[in-house]
């Protein structure tokens, strides 16, 4: 399978900072997908990053927050914008493959 | 409002014996079904998936899917201390035939020795 790696693991930021997450895969794949997890929760889907167009959001999140950019079928980047402590969560990138998605590694934001 | 449904737990049951998890969704449309196994700290993992009504085996682990129920549930047979962790369930929007997941809150398992 697939081998997907995200940078930064973890980071520590100021409130009305932003940081771009990278989540780089092995291979080519058509669909990827961003996550948060926020402490204690389940997994709650970002959006869909689509190669050449503009990510698909779902409810509750917004590109000016969310910013997505899919280059091509092996990278993905996803920026939260001016951040505040809400925003503390594991952010998880995931490909479809074989018939399931399946994860990369996660970055733990912390917003101080 | 799409929902799955898990019991939160934990779930304590005993090394060897087998650990039943369940899951309840609402969207009748949902046509496939996963199951996942997260580690304090680490990323959700892959067990299994299912699609098909019935059972589905893969080693010590077997997906049960009852769509008329709307009802899927996991068997991990020979449950080892190393299994205890927190096990998603997760199912596709209906209507797509890839991703767009809705996870459980998750079923914490612990198996003691």
């Amino acid at each position: 399978s697939a081998v997907i790696s995200q940078k930064p693991s973890r980071d520590i930021c100021q409130r009305g900072t932003s940081l771009t997450i990278q989540c780089q895969v092995d291979s080519q794949v058509t669909m990827m997908f961003w996550y948060r997890q926020q402490p204690g929760q389940s997994l709650t889907l970002i959006a869909t990053a689509n190669q050449g167009s503009e990510a698909t959001y779902e409810s509750g999140f917004v590109i000016d927050k969310f910013p997505i950019s899919r280059p091509n079928l092996t990278f993905s980047t996803l920026t939260v914008s001016n951040m505040s402590p809400e925003d503390s969560s594991i952010y998880l990138c995931s490909v479809y493959e074989s018939g399931a998605e399946r994860f990369g590694s996660g970055t733990q934001l912390s917003v101080l | 409002q799409k929902e799955v449904e898990q019991n939160s737990g934990p779930l304590s049951v005993p090394e060897g014996a087998i650990a039943s998890l369940n899951c309840t969704y609402s969207d009748r449309g949902s046509q496939s079904f996963f199951w996942y196994r997260q580690y304090s700290g680490k990323s959700p993992e892959l067990i299994m998936f299912i699609y098909s009504n019935g059972d589905k085996e893969d080693g010590r682990f077997t997906a049960q899917l009852n769509k008329a129920s709307q009802y899927v549930s996991l068997l991990i047979r020979d449950s080892q201390p190393s299994d205890s962790a927190t096990y998603l369930c997760a199912v596709n929007a209906g209507g797509t035939s890839y991703g767009k997941l809705t996870f459980g809150q998750g079923t914490i398992l612990t198996v003691h020795p």
